[in-house]
């Protein structure tokens, strides 16, 4: 149950775009198309932004967009706006449990 | 609206108890599997454990199986988290999840704001 691995932190100016990785292994990321994207504030309950690699819940901004490579998945999140600050977490379901990774805080200079 | 609200964290002793509760709302609690997660101080998230619809499967991290015991009360709408000899490293906000799923947990689309977890002498 090793967790994900992410960047610890990225950062881009507002209206660019910047991508976060998540690797795993064949048994979680690479094995199931079920890679989740969470953001959350510190403080606040986590907000679920892209689940099953690519699908976005209602109400969030497709600005937002979800892939995966083999053992890789990524978050891609377009046109930076300051709230987007956040640290954002991706999540693996591995079988009979879920893994997350460590976190990435985005920061929009 | 969904909600969740988390309850029962504090301060423990080393080898001590605490029961978790996660009061649900707005949605068909026995309809989905739920599950706990916890962030310790300046660290990721880290899943603990999940619980299906119906109650009848349950799934721990190793790190909690053997000490810590998940359950549900669909007559209350109430997740709940039974710990026991809790260690140092128990020290986290612990947050409880909906999962999208009967189930598999794969999807949390709605969160709690969590409950802090102290364990300390």
């Amino acid at each position: 149950q090793s967790a994900l691995t992410q960047p610890p932190s990225a950062s881009g100016s507002p209206g660019q775009s910047v991508t976060i990785s998540c690797t795993g292994t064949s048994s979680d990321v690479g094995g199931y198309n079920y890679v989740s994207w969470y953001q959350h504030h510190p403080g606040k309950a986590p907000k679920l932004m892209i689940y099953e690699v690519t699908k976005r819940p209602s109400g969030v901004p497709d600005r937002f967009s979800g892939s995966k490579s083999g053992n890789t998945a990524s978050l891609t999140v377009s046109g930076l706006q300051a709230e987007d600050e956040a640290d954002y977490y991706c999540s693996s379901y591995a079988g009979s449990n879920v893994v997350f990774g460590g976190g990435t805080k985005l920061t929009v200079l | 609206e969904v909600q969740l609200v988390e309850s029962g964290g504090g301060l423990a002793q080393p080898g001590g108890s605490l029961r978790l509760s996660c009061v649900v709302s707005g949605f068909t609690f026995r309809s989905y599997a739920m599950c706990w997660v916890r962030q310790a101080p300046g660290k990721g998230l880290e899943w603990v454990s999940g619980i299906s619809g119906s109650g009848s499967g349950t799934n721990y991290a190793d790190s909690v199986k053997g000490r810590f015991t998940i359950s549900r009360d669909s007559f209350k709408n109430t997740l709940s988290l039974q710990m026991n000899s809790l260690r140092a490293e128990d020290t986290a906000v612990y947050y409880c999840a909906k999962s999208t799923a009967f189930t598999v947990m794969t999807t949390f689309d709605y969160w709690g704001q969590g409950t802090l977890v102290t364990v300390s002498s």
